[in-house]
């Protein structure tokens, strides 16, 4: 079956800092790739997605390449703020008719001053 | 536009009592999704309403839980009979639906924290 493997928190990083939080999956055919994050006290909220190989999605200084060699979607910024302290989750949706999201753990970042 | 609202934000219960869970979808949206967030974990998808098809259920953990879907609008989650282990965040979902039955990006509620004692 699909999943999704996402590497453990909590992840602290100084503001300024790079950021690259892993994210690997298993699935048949090309499926939709997609990180959401949620923010303290807030409900989860679509972060980027792709959905295709070498697709890269970008919102918010964040970006994810879809790397179909690799079955990976690692998430990165070049210069993180306090602000963007939040659980990242990754997921992944079937082919074709979609539906279902598969989801990873988690990642919990602590930015701090 | 208004989003995804879910009722109650938080529900305390005993065990072996049975809850609803609600949630309102976003106004056209004609997928809707339900999935538990248990503490720690990530999300596990229980159920899937597409339209007027049949639901996929295949997430559901036991046949105490189950879904219903009124129409385009409004679904209650149903928990029998809850188990300490029903503890977790119930989020619920809603998407467009696009041509060729493939669905759109999928939008979260702010969950329905349930406490079984």
């Amino acid at each position: 079956g699909n999943s999704v493997t996402q590497m453990e928190g909590p992840v602290t990083l100084s503001e300024e800092a790079f950021l690259t939080i892993n994210c690997t999956y298993t699935a048949t055919g090309y499926p939709s790739l997609f990180w959401y994050v949620q923010y303290p006290g807030e409900g989860l909220q679509l972060l980027l997605k792709a959905t295709k190989a070498d697709d890269k999605g970008s919102n918010k200084g964040f970006e994810a390449t879809y790397r179909k060699e690799t079955t990976s979607f690692h998430l990165e910024k070049g210069s993180v703020q306090v602000s963007d302290s939040a659980v990242y989750f990754c997921a992944l949706s079937p082919t074709g008719t979609a539906s279902k999201l598969t989801f990873g753990t988690g990642t919990r970042l602590q930015v701090t001053l | 536009g208004a989003g995804v609202s879910q009722s109650p934000s938080n529900k305390v219960t005993e065990k072996g009592k049975d809850v609803e869970l609600r949630c309102d979808p976003i106004s056209g949206h004609t997928a809707l999704y339900w999935y538990r967030q248990r503490l720690g974990q990530g999300l596990e998808f229980l159920i899937y309403f597409q339209g007027n098809s049949a639901p996929d259920k295949s997430g559901l953990p036991s046949d105490r839980f189950s879904a219903e879907r009124t129409g385009e609008s409004v679904s209650t989650l149903t928990i029998q009979r809850t188990q300490q282990e029903d503890s977790a965040v119930y989020l619920c979902a809603s998407s467009l639906l696009r041509g060729g039955g493939v669905t759109d990006t999928q939008y979260f509620g702010p969950g329905t924290r349930l406490t079984v004692l």
